[in-house]
């Protein structure tokens, strides 16, 4: 237990549907990442979050929707995805600011798009 | 931009081996570098964190060391065991809270 909880951890979805992942971080961190990682790909950062403002999108198709209501949960949207979305989605915290702390991951949800 | 590389890609070892992993990044200017754990299909568990400042960091049987300078970091595993299998990952933390990672070691440890 890493104290990053995502949900759901399996999901599959066609290309016309609207799906959310969420994630939920008991750590008291102020930072939340959105990671996709792809079989045999580094992990990809897709969105950071700083004290609930978004600071970070690299470049993400906006098929991706991410949002932030307060430091503890992350979800990430999505709508009329594509096959080669199909990825683990990994959430992450962390503490910004002074003395930078580790990262911590949830368990990840593994998207399947058919 | 930040090039993470980790060699090997993949390692085999018989039990009881000391081995050690490679992690190399292109700017020198990082805040921390974390090394991770991945079971397959699942999270990333943290090992070790190495601040910029430090050299090293051990943990039980797992030492880590940075050189800054050079660009380079070990992961230095001793006396391998078969529940040591897994992917490790490293990753180095810049400016903007971005971690960078590498595409990882995968370890098989032969019982």
């Amino acid at each position: 237990e890493t104290g990053v909880t995502q949900t759901p951890r399996h999901l599959v979805m066609g290309m016309t549907n609207k799906k959310s992942l969420k994630c939920e971080q008991h750590l008291g961190h102020n930072a939340m990442y959105w990671y996709k990682q792809s079989a045999k790909k580094p992990l990809e950062l897709m969105f950071v979050y700083n004290f609930k403002e978004q600071t970070e999108n690299n470049s993400v198709p906006s098929r991706f929707s991410p949002e932030c209501p307060n430091s503890s949960h992350l979800f990430l949207h999505l709508h009329t995805l594509q096959p080669e979305d199909s990825a683990l989605y990994l959430c992450a915290s962390s503490q910004s600011g002074q003395g930078f702390s580790e990262a911590f991951f949830g368990q990840g949800t593994r998207l399947t798009v058919v | 931009k930040q090039e993470v590389t980790q060699i090997p890609a993949a390692l085999s070892v018989p039990e009881g081996e000391n081995l050690v992993l490679n992690c190399s990044f292109t700017d020198s200017a990082i805040y921390n570098l974390q090394w991770f754990r991945q079971d397959p299909g699942k999270g990333l568990t943290s090992l070790l964190l190495i601040q910029s400042s430090q050299r090293e960091q051990t943990s039980g049987r797992l030492n880590a060391s940075l050189d800054k300078s050079s660009g380079r970091s070990t992961l230095y595993i001793a006396a391998s065991q078969p529940g040591d299998s897994a992917t490790y990952l490293c990753a180095v933390l810049l400016t903007g809270n971005q971690f960078y990672f590498g595409t990882g070691t995968s370890l098989t440890v032969i019982p």
